[in-house]
């Protein structure tokens, strides 16, 4: 399999639910990225992994936890979550020398919080 | 904070004809600039980079950088229904591209 992979595709949690998304890239990049999308709104960065070490948070809630065990493999890990952290969760990957060739991203993740 | 603007339109064209997309940005250090378009429902996918001031063509497709201007656009020529998308300007940062809220296109057959 090519490119960057995110499962599950769906998902609906209730608010006490623990859950994670998975992201899987097969580019040889080493940087990653979790985005948030939500409605009329930019793309939110969330997280960014740079050689599997985590280089910024963007202020977000600590309900939302980040895993890069390798440089192939990111995860969200999701608990007690809000219902306006329904979204797109989108993950991107890139070369972390060379960001300024653009990002490729997997199909994303839509959470929806009941 | 960077910020990225773009009209969210919906903006509509007629087959055939050009469409214009539009994005000024704020950070005057910027030097990487792509468009992506996004499908209903799907990810975003990259289409066009630009690095220097100018035009730079692939296709159907000029991007156009004016950096004293900070301003960067998309034309695509001879617009198709499949065109029908969300194009988003994103801009360079540190660690991390910025991302516009998208312009609607509809391409009307």
């Amino acid at each position: 399999e090519t490119g960057v992979t995110q499962t599950p595709r769906h998902l609906v949690m209730g608010m006490t639910n623990k859950k994670s998304l998975k992201c899987e890239q097969h580019l040889g990049h080493n940087a990653m990225y979790w985005y948030k999308q939500s409605a009329k709104k930019p793309l939110e960065l969330m997280f960014v992994y740079s050689l599997e070490e985590r280089v910024e948070n963007n202020s977000v809630p600590s309900r939302f936890s980040p895993e890069c065990p390798n440089s192939s493999h990111l995860f969200l890990h999701l608990h007690t979550l809000q219902p306006e952290d329904s979204a797109l969760y989108l993950c991107a990957s890139s070369y972390s020398d060379r960001a300024n060739y653009g990002y490729t991203f997997g199909s994303g993740t839509r959470l929806t919080v009941v | 904070q960077k910020e990225v603007e773009q009209n969210s339109g919906p903006l509509s064209v007629p087959e055939g004809a050009i469409a214009s997309l539009n994005c000024t940005y704020s950070d005057r250090g910027s030097q990487s600039f792509f468009w992506y378009r996004q499908y209903s429902g799907k990810s975003p996918e990259l289409i066009m980079s630009i690095y220097s001031n100018g035009d730079k063509e692939d296709g159907r497709f000029t991007a156009q950088l004016n950096k004293a201007s900070q301003y960067v656009s998309l034309l695509i020529r001879d617009s198709q229904p499949s065109d029908s998308a969300t194009y988003l300007c994103a801009v360079e940062g540190a660690n991390n591209l910025f991302f516009g809220t998208g312009t609607r296109l509809t391409v009307i057959p």
